[in-house]
């Protein structure tokens, strides 16, 4: 099984530039979650999705927008990039959650997004 | 808002002692995660701890979980250089569906 898949792996933007990026699931997950990974700062939540054409905000969500159209797919975009936005970004997917049930996350290899 | 904390964030130990890294968070819950992360990699499982006094081992790492004092331990016992890494813990809201990660506890073992 290939998990979690994000592509791009790396990517430089100029401020202003769009762009998307991908993470697909293989393990059929209801949740998705997309993550940034600043030095210090642990992982912060940026969006999160707990279903197909469902999407919802988390603790760093501006600048960002996703879509959830497959339940397979979660897509995180960046409309107009900026500086503050290099990062690495982590996405993730997990189980649904019933009344206590695991909901341990597996994640992507990570996508180094730098914006100059 | 729940909020997860690790001590210490930095850990410099000699190879063949032992050390224990602990987390703590702010509101209920009875789940409770341990990550590894190497450098420049993705985050790897290492424990799932489900309910009070949940205790997991594998190897030289033991984690354990006190729901009532909100508190989870991760002890790592002689440690060896291949233990060098980045450790998480990450905790489920019972209310919510994201885990909360701490920040993290960077660990260098020395001969």
């Amino acid at each position: 099984n290939a998990g979690v898949t994000q592509t791009p792996k790396f990517r430089v933007l100029k401020t202003g530039q769009s762009m998307t990026l991908l993470c697909a699931q293989d393990m059929n997950h209801e949740y998705m979650y997309w993550y940034r990974q600043d030095p210090g700062m642990g992982l912060r939540l940026i969006h999160y999705s707990v279903g197909e054409g469902t999407t919802a905000k988390g603790e760093v969500p501006d600048g960002y927008n996703v879509s959830r159209l497959k339940k397979q797919n979660f897509l995180l975009g960046l409309e107009s990039a900026a500086p503050s936005q290099t990062s690495v970004y982590f996405c993730a997917s997990s189980y649904s959650w019933t009344g206590g049930l695991n909901t341990e996350a597996f994640f992507g290899q990570g996508t180094r997004l730098t914006v100059v | 808002e729940l909020k997860v904390e690790q001590n210490p964030l930095f850990l410099s130990m000699q190879e063949g002692k032992n050390y224990t890294i602990y987390c703590n968070y702010s509101t209920t819950s009875d789940r409770l995660y341990w990550y590894r992360q190497d450098p420049g990699k993705s985050l790897e499982s290492l424990f799932v701890l489900l309910s009070n006094g949940a205790v997991k081992q594998e190897g030289r790492l033991m984690a354990s979980l006190d729901t009532k004092a909100r508190l989870s331990t991760l002890h790592i016992t002689a440690a060896v250089h291949d233990l060098s890494a980045t450790y998480f813990c990450a905790v489920g809201p019972n209310s919510g569906y994201a885990l909360n990660f701490g920040k993290g506890t960077s660990l260098l073992v020395t001969p």
